[in-house]
């Protein structure tokens, strides 16, 4: 069973548009939401992330916007550039279970000059 | 102060073969997990390690195995290579007495099996 699922697969934005990805979670229980930029050939790194006990964080750009009712959360990417052309991991994690993350599948983006 | 660090950074083998991939945390950091990225997937978790001891697993089989040291570096053995361990496989580390914090990613082992 796939605990967190992710869409869409791919999305081509062009510059200094909106780009937003979105997840979904099945385990009530989770309580940490990050998001990971990967570029090729490079480990995910941290983007920005996100408890259930908010609605909304937003840090420069980057804004996730979590629905606790409807076990959805997503990335909205403002005023989006050709730099941030990566690929995009949500995650979840359960505190009391030591910190396992469960991935969604990741999106491709790609910001078009 | 040093991220979290991976090597080899790349390796071939063939099937049948066994193979050892090393990691080093990031300062501070005490608690290590591995995950495997087939292309074009999400990281899956294999398992955790902290204390020297593995804590948690995901569903990998037993031909995965692991270690950790005192200086809480860490290895990832996996024997009987077959071709679908062909992936990236990335260490996180983290700090457990921090509760529910996120994990720093290595750049990771591109492993192919011929």
């Amino acid at each position: 069973q796939q605990q967190v699922k992710q869409s869409p697969q791919s999305l081509i934005v062009q510059k200094g548009g909106i780009s937003i990805i979105n997840c979904a979670y099945e385990n009530t229980a989770f309580d940490y939401f990050p998001w990971y930029q990967q570029f090729p050939g490079k480990g995910p790194a941290l983007l920005i992330a996100i408890r259930p006990d908010v609605s909304e964080k937003k840090e420069g750009r980057f804004t996730i916007s979590f629905n606790k009712s409807a076990k959805q959360f997503s990335l909205h990417i403002m005023d989006s550039q050709p730099g941030d052309s990566a690929t995009y991991f949500c995650a979840a994690s359960l505190s009391d279970n030591f910190n396992k993350f469960y991935f969604g599948s990741g999106t491709k983006l790609n910001v078009k000059p | 102060d040093a991220g979290v660090t991976q090597s080899p950074t790349h390796l071939i083998k063939t099937r049948g073969q066994q193979v050892t991939l090393r990691c080093s945390p990031k300062s501070g950091h005490d608690t290590v997990s591995w995950y495997q990225q087939a292309l074009g997937q999400g990281p899956q978790f294999i398992f955790q390690y902290y204390e020297e001891e593995e804590r948690q697993r995901g569903n990998f089989p037993d031909r995965f195995s692991g270690h950790q040291f005192p200086n809480y570096s860490s290895e990832l053995n996996v024997n009987a290579l077959l071709l679908g361990d062909s992936a990236l496989y990335l260490c996180a580390s983290s700090f457990s007495r921090a509760g529910n914090q996120p994990q720093h990613f290595g750049d990771g082992t591109r492993l192919s099996i011929l």
